[in-house]
């Protein structure tokens, strides 16, 4: 079974601009999440999507947006970037919501912002 | 609000002898701990978990152990193995299902 898939690994971007993350779900999860790590902050809840809907939304700014799709894909997108949003950002999934089940991560996106 | 603390960094354990992570929570409404192992350039990889309504559960080398009255979770590793040396985070959620992650231990097992 595949695990789950983020595309691309490495980005990297100029204050101001946008960017969009990409990640296919384990076969058969519904659930996706997306974690921003930092060295000072640890991982960070951004959102959830169950079903195409966002079920879960964490303390980050409306810059940060997010989708899911009918195959349970989901895209994350940052708007106008900031030095600050440099970081490895995660995406999960689980078999359902409701936190009885395992998050599985993919590898990450290493975002670099300049 | 932090609601999820490991307070050690940093953990160095003989090859052969076990290592035990800790990690504490604050919040009562937590139903399901896990704990997740993550090696440089990769994702978390999921290790075990333990919903509220045991004190333990074992999987091969790695045990976890809930003290709800204490709000304490633990993680035994016997025995340490070189490729256990890692970041080790610990993760709650409630039934909302939203998780909370610890801010990790750097474990180094030695020869």
């Amino acid at each position: 079974k595949a695990g789950v898939t983020q595309t691309p690994r490495y980005l990297i971007k100029t204050r101001g601009q946008q960017v969009t993350l990409s990640c296919s779900p384990i076969s058969g999860h519904r659930s996706v999440s997306w974690y921003q790590q930092t060295p000072g902050q640890g991982l960070q809840f951004l959102f959830e999507y169950f079903s195409e809907t966002q079920r879960n939304k964490g303390n980050f700014p409306g810059r940060f947006s997010g989708r899911q799709f009918s195959n349970s894909r989901s895209e994350m997108n940052v708007s106008t970037l900031e030095l600050g949003d440099s970081a490895l950002y995660l995406c999960a999934s689980s078999f359902d919501a409701g936190g009885n089940s395992p998050l599985h991560f993919g590898n990450g996106t290493r975002l670099t912002v300049t | 609000d932090q609601q999820v603390k490991q307070n050690s960094p940093s953990l160095s354990v003989q090859e052969g002898r076990i290592s035990i992570l800790n990690c504490d929570y604050t919040n009562s409404m937590f139903d399901y701990f896990l704990w997740y192992k993550k090696y440089p350039a990769e994702g978390p990889t999921f290790l075990i978990s333990i919903s509220s309504i045991k004190d333990k559960n074992e999987d091969g080398r790695f045990t976890v152990f809930l003290n709800k009255s204490a709000k304490h979770l633990s993680l035994h590793i016997v025995p340490s193995q070189p490729g256990d040396s890692a970041v080790y985070f610990c993760a709650v959620t409630d039934s909302w299902g939203k998780f909370q992650f610890g801010a990790g231990t750097q474990v180094v097992v030695t020869p």
